[in-house]
């Protein structure tokens, strides 16, 4: 069964840059079937797609985050990650990886999802 | 860039109530939307793909309906545990976009 698991810092400072991993069990993120994503929820808020990566490497990101998003993808440890740049408050949320097949284009299964917090 | 505008953002209904929720989309996105359920602490759960389709292991008193602009979700005989907020999800491959959800209560 795949299990995604989110692991990072829970506290960063603003200005920083906000850095999160994804590892992959119980199956290969090098299939072609599928993209691996990032998707954040602020506390009491709704969902926001941050981005996604294809196992090549190519990457798709939320417009309205583009210019301070890095999703890369590491095949021979079975991970792929986030950077977020210059943060401020307002990326404080909890922070879950997933996958979405390229076919069936939801978001299964999900990690259980970090809680990041931008303060001083 | 496609909208999704989701209605209502708050519910409260009754055990057995017939529930439903609007998705719609700025412009036609033929049947690419999936709905989701989230219970509070936990990671979303797809209930509905491509608008219509029961996920595996979903109780049938969920359903989706719609195409193009307007989408519904209903759920025919609210139990307790369908409490949760529902959020509809656009896919635009790759780009997604999610409503802005809706928090299921009961009255």
């Amino acid at each position: 069964q795949l299990q995604l698991q989110e692991s990072g810092p829970g506290l960063v400072k603003p200005s920083e840059t906000l850095s999160l991993t994804c590892t992959v069990s119980g199956g290969s993120i090098s299939s072609s079937s599928y993209y691996w994503g990032w998707i954040r929820q602020p506390p009491g808020k709704g969902l926001e797609w941050i981005g996604s990566i294809y196992y090549s490497g190519s990457t798709y990101y939320n417009p309205s985050l583009k210019s301070r998003v890095t999703i890369s993808v590491d095949t021979s440890k079975n991970l792929f990650s986030l950077k977020l740049s210059s943060v401020t408050a307002a990326d404080t949320a909890v922070y879950y990886c997933a996958r979405r097949g390229t076919v069936t284009n939801w978001f299964d299964p999900w990690g259980q999802g970090t809680l990041v917090t931008v303060s001083s | 860039d496609i909208q999704m505008t989701q209605s209502p953002s708050s519910l409260s209904a009754s055990v057995g109530d017939r529930v439903t929720i609007s998705c719609q989309a700025s412009q036609d996105i033929r049947n690419y939307l999936n709905w989701y359920q989230q219970k509070p602490g936990k990671a979303p759960r797809v209930l509905i793909y491509d608008a219509s389709n029961l996920e595996t292991g979903v109780p049938s008193r969920f359903s989706g309906s719609g195409s193009g602009t307007d989408f519904t979700f209903t759920i025919s005989s609210l139990q307790p545990e369908d409490i949760a907020t529902y959020y509809c999800q656009h896919y635009d491959n790759p780009v997604i976009t999610f409503g802005q959800g809706t928090r299921l209560e009961i009255k």
